[in-house]
């Protein structure tokens, strides 16, 4: 199985701030990475596929990037609706994976 | 606009067969090259992948579940079902149902069911 390792498991950020998260995969999976945002209660919800293309509708200050085994998930500027936890997801190979998420708070 | 609704029940007795199904309304479970998939989310922790089927029939579970998977579709009723049988309290979870397009990811999700395992 490909594990997928995120960094870091918790963050706390203040309104405005840039965020990074980081998710590696323990072997190449290409671009076959997937960003969700899941919402207390809520379903995850896609924002990021194929390592870097925005989902339709999700606001542009969230982006992703990388290639292999190495990506990153930023949000350019910390809004208060951004409290949620974060989870990459690959879907290169059988059986499909997450990360362990991160959970972002608002200081 | 694509709805998956997950459904069944929220208490199940150990050792029994958990069943649930995911009604589409929307769009046609057989148009288009999609994968159907259930989800489950442990209350507290994290998300981990049960197993999916292609519209065509092809299905692909988790190993770590595979012995006690089963998901189908029924095109004539237009929802997909999981069975998972012999369940533990390791099994409580919020399970979800969803869907992604070939060499996609999931861009749509049920709004999940809580299922219990408890005598």
């Amino acid at each position: 199985d490909i594990q997928m390792t995120q960094s870091p498991s918790t963050l706390s950020a203040s309104v405005g701030d840039r965020v990074t998260i980081t998710c590696r995969a323990s072997q190449n999976i290409d671009s076959w990475l997937a960003w969700y945002q899941q919402i207390p209660g809520r379903a995850p919800k896609l924002l990021i596929y194929k390592a870097s293309t925005l989902e339709s509708g999700v606001p542009s200050r969230f982006s992703g990037s990388g290639s292999g085994t190495e990506f990153t998930l930023t949000i350019s500027s910390l809004q208060p609706d951004d409290l949620a936890t974060y989870y990459c997801h690959q879907h290169h190979s059988y059986p499909l994976t997450f990360g362990g998420g991160t959970k972002v708070e608002i200081k | 606009q694509l709805q998956l609704q997950e459904s069944g029940p929220g208490l199940v007795k150990p050792s029994e067969t958990l069943s649930l199904i995911c009604a589409v309304s929307g769009g046609s479970i057989s148009s288009g090259s999609y994968y159907w998939g259930w989800i489950r989310q442990p209350p507290g922790k994290g998300l981990e992948w049960i197993g999916s089927m292609f519209y065509s029939g092809n299905t692909y579970y988790n190993p770590s579940l595979k012995s006690r998977v089963t998901i189908y579709i029924e095109t004539s009723k237009n929802q997909v079902s999981l069975k998972l049988s012999s369940v533990t309290d390791a099994d409580t979870a919020v399970y979800y149902c969803a869907r992604r397009p070939y060499s996609g990811s999931y861009s749509d999700w049920g709004q999940g069911t809580l299922v219990t395992v408890s005598s």
